[in-house]
């Protein structure tokens, strides 16, 4: 059953944690993307990542950090400088299609930081 | 030049109507426009992409139109049911990019 999985779907943390929210994929895609959603609001990147070891900042990178040392695996770190960390985050992944690049996502996780 | 504006914010229209969501665009390098549904705390799943070669794209109930001239593309979703009560996103990408742009999203009611 091919996909993308985040676990976990709800996590609570006290203010001043470091957290990381997991992202796994099984599709065999190269490029992997973390993006933040506010109650009502878009999507906005977070970072991505389009191979093994490397990734690029998104438009809102400060007080997060990723790694991507498997081509399955993008963890996400929501650090505790991240000033108004609580939030629905979703990770994507995406394949070639011609010249273009169809992401598909995965559950989210919804992170709460009181 | 990156942003894609999506109106209307939000949308109620009767069951069978045929709601439209619109999305505009500045960049002309844009060549995929990709339609997310989203449903309340689900991640968003791909609906329907058009690329500018051709005006319209139908698949199922969604049709996508395409306004190369006027740098727009819209959503329509014919017999609309309770069930495509979801919000939907429209987006867009440049050729061989990896990032896509999204639009703010369209809260889309559809009354019984």
């Amino acid at each position: 059953d091919g996909g993308i999985t985040q676990s976990p779907k709800y996590l609570f943390r006290k203010e001043g944690q470091n957290v990381t929210l997991s992202c796994e994929q099984n599709l065999n895609h190269d490029a992997m993307y973390w993006y933040r959603q506010d109650p009502g609001q878009g999507l906005r990147l977070i970072y991505y990542s389009q191979i093994v070891n490397d990734f690029q900042k998104g438009d809102i990178a400060e007080g997060y950090s990723v790694s991507r040392e498997k081509k399955e695996s993008f963890p996400l770190t929501v650090t505790s400088a991240q000033k108004n960390p609580t939030a629905f985050y979703l990770c994507a992944s995406s394949i070639r299609t011609g010249s273009s690049y169809e992401q598909y996502f995965g559950p989210g996780t919804r992170l709460t930081v009181t | 030049q990156q942003q894609v504006k999506q109106s209307p914010q939000s949308l109620i229209v009767q069951k069978g109507g045929i709601p439209i969501i619109n999305c505009a665009y500045e960049n002309t390098a844009f060549d995929y426009f990709p339609w997310y549904q989203q449903f309340p705390g689900k991640g968003p799943a791909l609906l329907i992409a058009i690329r500018p070669d051709v005006s319209e794209k139908k698949e199922g109930r969604f049709t996508i139109s395409f306004n190369k001239s006027a740098k727009q593309f819209s959503l329509h979703i014919m017999d609309s049911q309770p069930g495509d009560s979801a919000t939907y996103f429209c987006a867009a990408s440049i050729q061989g990019a990896q990032k896509l742009v999204f639009g703010q999203g369209t809260r889309l009611t559809i009354n019984p």
